[in-house]
């Protein structure tokens, strides 16, 4: 079963701190990895994708890979209220037919307290 | 402007009616796909197709059809739905079966209730 783990939360985190958001994912051949925002009764949206080692920023966003422990994350500098939402990491999986498509974590739920 | 359109976006219906949720999308996407997702459990994916006439059972496939006929559509069939089929649902595109840099392009959700 190929799983991509994340703590549902809630994540409190006062206006203008760093948020951290983190998963971890179970099959090791995953390529690519994506973080997707969603905000209660919508669709989701995609904040970053990465998909080598490192970290990769974008605005306010960074998201880090590590495949040697399998873990991603993503963070938020200064956080906004607008950051309040559900974070959801998705991990590509490929199986012996190709993309697989993507799996999701059951998301965190973070708020940004003024 | 370059998007997946589901419909309808709210739909009660009543135990063992069929019904069909449209997905179509205007981007020559070649992988769509159908999730549901529900409180505590996340995303789950329904089915998935990667090319007309291919379609194949993701995770949660049980009292839910889909076809391919041509590339822009991929509807969702419930030939009998069960209170159980509640949810949220997405259908959701790519070019690449998810791959970067963009993943999936997502409809806007239908929310449907079975009573």
């Amino acid at each position: 079963q190929k799983e991509v783990e994340q703590n549902s939360g809630p994540l409190s985190v006062p206006e203008g701190a760093i948020a951290s958001l983190n998963c971890t994912y179970s099959d090791r051949g995953s390529q690519s990895f994506f973080w997707y925002r969603q905000y209660s009764g919508k669709s989701p949206e995609l904040i970053m994708s990465i998909y080598s080692n490192g970290d990769k920023e974008d605005g306010r966003f960074t998201a880090q890979l590590n495949k040697a422990s399998q873990y991603v994350s993503l963070l938020i500098r200064d956080s906004q209220p607008s950051d309040s939402a559900t974070y959801l990491c998705a991990v590509l999986m490929y199986s012996g037919g190709g993309a697989d498509g993507l799996t999701f974590g059951k998301g965190t739920h973070l708020i940004i307290q003024p | 402007e370059a998007q997946v359109t589901q419909n309808p976006r709210y739909l009660i219906t009543v135990t063992g009616k069929k019904l069909t949720v449209t997905c179509s999308q205007n981007m020559n996407h070649e992988y769509m796909s159908w999730y549901r997702q529900d409180p505590g459990l996340g995303l789950r994916q329904i089915y998935y197709s990667m090319n007309v006439e291919v379609t194949d059972k993701g995770d949660v496939p049980e009292g839910y059809k889909v076809s391919r006929k041509e590339k822009r559509n991929f509807p969702l069939i419930l030939e009998s739905p069960s209170p159980n089929q509640t949810s949220l649902y997405f259908c959701a595109s790519s070019p690449y079966g998810g791959a970067p840099p963009r993943g999936y392009t997502f409809g806007s959700g239908t929310r449907l209730t079975v009573v």
